[in-house]
């Protein structure tokens, strides 16, 4: 079993939805849960950060982890067709030593197109 | 600050020739990493330093892999003898010991042939 599970899609949904991305773990020692946005032939872009349990917004953008259920949630409101992109949840353990710097394990990857 | 910067952006070469990856990441930043991504197996960590000490290169694949970071500014990955099989998108990032997620160049994208 990989440790981070993601569905890779592709999604395909219309401008303007709400779209619902998600990823599943299996270490209860991840400390550090991520979500990276990478549009096609470019590196990943860290788009929401978080090591608590609960909702964390900014924008459009709600990334939502649940420890109990080892399920990491990113909800895109109002989607735009330059939402379109792959997405990638990552988790993260901190590093002996380091204050918060970790290594990171990442997900599959959603391929997600916004339609206009 | 220009970001993590790789070079080369693309590279194809043949069986068998020597490649070398090279990256510059932020300055400041304490911890370098090399990533390797397929469609088939995604975003692999393969090493990663500290300081410019190799810290964990547990995901280094085979003998043939190998990376340097002679200082704080420059690392390289090189893969002695190439094969077909080694075709990915290679990916650098740094990040500082205070964590907050980690910046990613372009990568490389090279292909084996």
């Amino acid at each position: 079993q990989k440790e981070v599970e993601q569905d890779p899609g592709p999604l395909s949904v219309p401008e303007g939805a709400i779209v619902s991305l998600n990823c599943t773990y299996s270490n209860s020692a991840f400390q550090y849960f991520m979500w990276y946005r990478q549009y096609s032939r470019k590196g990943p872009e860290l788009l929401m950060y978080t090591y608590s349990s609960g909702n964390k917004e900014d924008g459009r953008f709600t990334a939502q982890v649940d420890k109990s259920s080892k399920y990491i949630s990113l909800f895109i409101r109002d989607s735009q067709p330059s939402d379109s992109a792959t997405y990638l949840c990552a988790r993260g353990i901190l590093i002996q030593g380091a204050q918060g710097a970790q290594k990171l394990v990442f997900g599959q990857g959603t391929r997600l197109t916004i339609n206009p | 600050d220009a970001g993590v910067i790789q070079s080369p952006r693309h590279e194809v070469t043949e069986m068998g020739q020597e490649v070398t990856l090279r990256c510059k990441p932020i300055s400041g930043h304490d911890y370098l990493f090399w990533y390797r991504q397929t469609m088939m197996r995604g975003l692999e960590l393969l090493i990663y330093f500290n300081n410019n000490v190799p810290i964990d290169d547990s995901g280094m694949p085979e003998d043939r892999f190998s990376a340097k970071m002679p200082n704080a500014s420059f690392s390289t990955l090189k893969i002695q003898p190439s094969e077909p099989r080694d075709s990915a998108v290679y990916f650098c990032a740094s990040t500082t010991f205070r964590g907050g997620g980690y910046t990613f160049g372009s990568g490389t994208r090279l292909t084996v042939v």
